[in-house]
């Protein structure tokens, strides 16, 4: 079994829809959640970033974490064609000075239609 | 521009050869990390340093190695390539202390 999930897609939506991407993990030390958007295999950049449970909004992004459920989300609000990509969860385990590996999900692809 | 840089961008060879991918991190990082993105695997962690000194190691196969010099630039070392080692290689860096990590823009590895 994979440490982290993520349901691969594709997911197509129209323009202005809201969008909402999920993974499940199964290691509870995670404690850091991020999200990427990686664009036809360019390098990931990096959305959202969460510490622990809670929700974090920027702009048309919301980042969930339900730890009791091992659970994240991320919604996109009046989704844009030029949010077209392929969108990573990644977490990881360890707060050290040196930072820690990040474990991805395999990343689902979005399409949004004008 | 998240501020990493690789080089090259794209490489082809052939089987049995040896390749140096070499990135540069974000300006006052030091902590470097190594992926691996393939069709059917994902992005893999392979390998990290910090300040020079390696600090962990994922599913890195023997006949890859990696190093960090003192300016903080890192190389990865790939050797008797094979045809399944054909992905894309990723570097990123991190602030000291801070667990988001920046990527660069990646290395295309085509072995043929």
């Amino acid at each position: 079994q994979k440490e982290v999930e993520q349901d691969p897609g594709p997911l197509s939506v129209p323009e202005g829809a809201i969008v909402s991407l999920n993974c499940t993990y199964s290691n509870s030390a995670f404690q850091y959640f991020m999200w990427y958007r990686q664009y036809s295999r360019k390098g990931p950049e990096l959305l959202m970033y969460t510490y622990s449970s809670g929700n974090k909004e920027d702009g048309r992004f919301t980042a969930q974490v339900d730890k009791s459920s091992k659970y994240i989300s991320l919604f996109i609000r009046d989704s844009q064609p030029s949010d077209s990509a392929t969108y990573l969860c990644a977490m990881s385990a360890y707060g050290e000075t040196s930072g820690s590996r990040l474990t991805f999900g395999e990343g689902t692809q979005l399409t949004v239609n004008p | 521009d998240s501020g990493v840089t690789q080089t090259p961008k794209h490489l082809i060879t052939a089987t049995g050869q040896r390749v140096t991918l070499r990135c540069s991190p974000r300006s006052g990082d030091l902590s470097v990390y190594w992926y691996q993105q393939s069709l059917d695997q994902g992005l893999q962690f392979l390998i990290q340093y910090y300040n020079g000194e390696e600090r962990a190691k994922g599913n890195i196969l023997e006949r890859f190695s990696a190093q960090q010099f003192p300016d903080l630039h890192s190389e990865l070392n790939l050797s008797s390539l094979e045809l399944g080692d054909s992905a894309l290689y990723f570097c990123a860096s991190s602030s000291t202390g801070v667990e988001t990590q920046y990527f660069g823009p990646g290395t295309r590895l085509l072995v043929l």
